[in-house]
């Protein structure tokens, strides 16, 4: 079974200034990786995604995140947040196989302080 | 660019109430998933349609809890009788099957 581990529940931070958002997983199976942002009484937006290739990943809104397979970690960073940027954010694994659910975290809260 | 559609969006009932939730994918994705998130946490898996077929349906509550997806587009998720503990959000995605999945704006069900 495949779990992820979202290491804080809340990050607050200036605006302007950098951010990451941890993420471990578990598996023993080889994954593919996601990262997607939930804005109040919404659906999930893709952020990014790593599916295979290079172990850093851009997505969108200035986003990026470094696989990493000996450290299970797929940390998600934003050089410069915006007051826009204030929502949650969710981890997400799934089987490298194209067409298995996703296993999610619990998700970070990322509040943007003006 | 197309969109996972939902609706209702927002649905309030009593408890032993019935309530359907209804999703249509991206056309052309054959795989349908839906998601039950509870506040605060992530959402997770309740069923997974491949075409018309139930892939995996093992976390649906099957005594009162039913999905289809009869043509293998659409798809109707239903609670009878609600309880107050069904209360969440009930997302839909679709996939390519290519790995990444395109989420519904989900439907909000409050059960008083």
């Amino acid at each position: 079974a495949q779990s992820v581990t979202q290491l804080d529940s809340q990050v607050p931070v200036f605006e302007e200034a950098p951010v990451e958002l941890r993420c471990n997983y578990s598996s023993s199976v080889s994954v593919y990786l996601f990262w997607y942002v939930q804005y109040p009484n919404q659906g999930l937006q893709l952020l990014l995604k790593y599916l295979s290739g290079s172990t850093l990943v851009k997505g969108i809104n200035g986003f990026e995140a470094e696989f990493n397979k000996s450290q299970t970690s797929f940390h998600l960073r934003k050089p410069s947040v915006h007051i826009s940027d204030t929502a949650e954010y969710f981890c997400a694994v799934s089987d490298a196989a194209g067409n298995t659910p996703l296993v999610f975290g619990k998700g970070t809260r990322l509040s943007v302080i003006a | 660019e197309a969109e996972v559609a939902q609706s209702p969006r927002y649905k309030i009932t009593e408890k032993s109430q019935a309530v359907a939730f209804w999703c249509d994918p991206i056309s052309g994705h054959a795989t349908l998933y839906w998601y039950r998130q509870i506040l605060g946490q992530g959402p997770e898996l309740l069923v997974q349609f491949q075409d018309e077929s139930v892939v995996d349906d093992s976390q649906l509550p099957k005594d009162r809890f039913s999905a289809e997806r009869l043509k293998g587009v659409d798809s109707t998720l239903k609670i009878q009788p609600a309880e107050l503990g069904d209360s969440a959000m009930y997302l839909c995605a679709s996939s390519s099957g290519q790995g990444d999945q395109y989420f519904g704006p989900g439907t909000r069900l409050l059960v008083l």
